[in-house]
């Protein structure tokens, strides 16, 4: 079964600047993606970066990237230039094989000050 | 493009009162999925369809929770009767590709639920 873990406790960070949200993950299925989705306070899940296991670089999105460290089986999220909007919940989630369900972490709210 | 669209937004019933959640997917998205999101905690898979077939119930609490999907579009997910630990924000999501590692999901604005 997999596993995803995030144990960080509310983040904060000033605006404009860069922060990391940690993950780490367990899987005994050598194929799996990686995915972070944000969830602001309306409830939504939105979508940031997705990562496969067999990428051989890291995946970027505009500000978002995903520092994949495959034998420490940890998949951190780094927000560059954070803005006001960047505050809200994130998950961090995996799926392995061939089937598309997503197992979430439990999340890390991150509070940007401006 | 429109995108899961869910109903109601928020509800409110009292414990063994029955209640029923209905979900819209995005137009061509085969599959579909209900989550439920406990306040503080990551949202947990309760049912994925692929059209209208059942491919993983494993975490349905099935003496309780229904969930159908006619006609392999929209979905409704009931609960009858309600429990107090039932209370959550229940996500429906849906997905182009059912079957692989890059298929994303989209997510309603989900349905708040409170059990008295």
């Amino acid at each position: 079964a997999q596993k995803i873990t995030q144990t960080q406790p509310g983040m904060f960070v000033q605006e404009k600047e860069a922060v990391t949200l940690d993950c780490t993950y367990d899987t005994s299925d050598p194929s799996y993606g990686l995915f972070w989705y944000k969830q602001p306070s309306s409830g939504e899940m939105i979508f940031l970066i997705y990562q496969g296991s067999y990428d051989q670089q890291n995946a970027t999105e505009g500000r978002y990237s995903l520092n994949f460290q495959k034998a420490r089986k940890s998949a951190n999220l780094v927000i560059s230039a954070s803005q006001l909007g960047d505050s809200a919940m994130y998950f961090c989630a995996m799926t392995t094989g061939a089937n598309s369900k997503l197992t979430f972490g439990k999340g890390i709210t991150l509070s940007v000050r401006p | 493009e429109a995108g899961v669209a869910q109903s109601p937004r928020y509800k409110i019933i009292e414990k063994r009162q029955s209640v029923a959640f209905w979900c819209n997917p995005i137009s061509g998205h085969a599959t579909l999925y209900w989550y439920q999101q406990i306040l503080g905690q990551g949202p947990k898979l309760l049912i994925q369809f692929q059209n209208n077939g059942v491919v993983d119930d494993s975490q349905l609490p099935k003496d309780r929770f229904s969930a159908e999907r006619l006609k392999g579009v929209d979905s409704t997910l009931k609960i009858q009767p309600a429990k107090l630990e039932d209370s959550a924000v229940y996500l429906c999501a849906s997905s182009f590709l059912g079957t692989s590692l890059t298929g994303e999901l989209f997510f309603g604005e989900g349905s708040r639920l409170t059990v008295l």
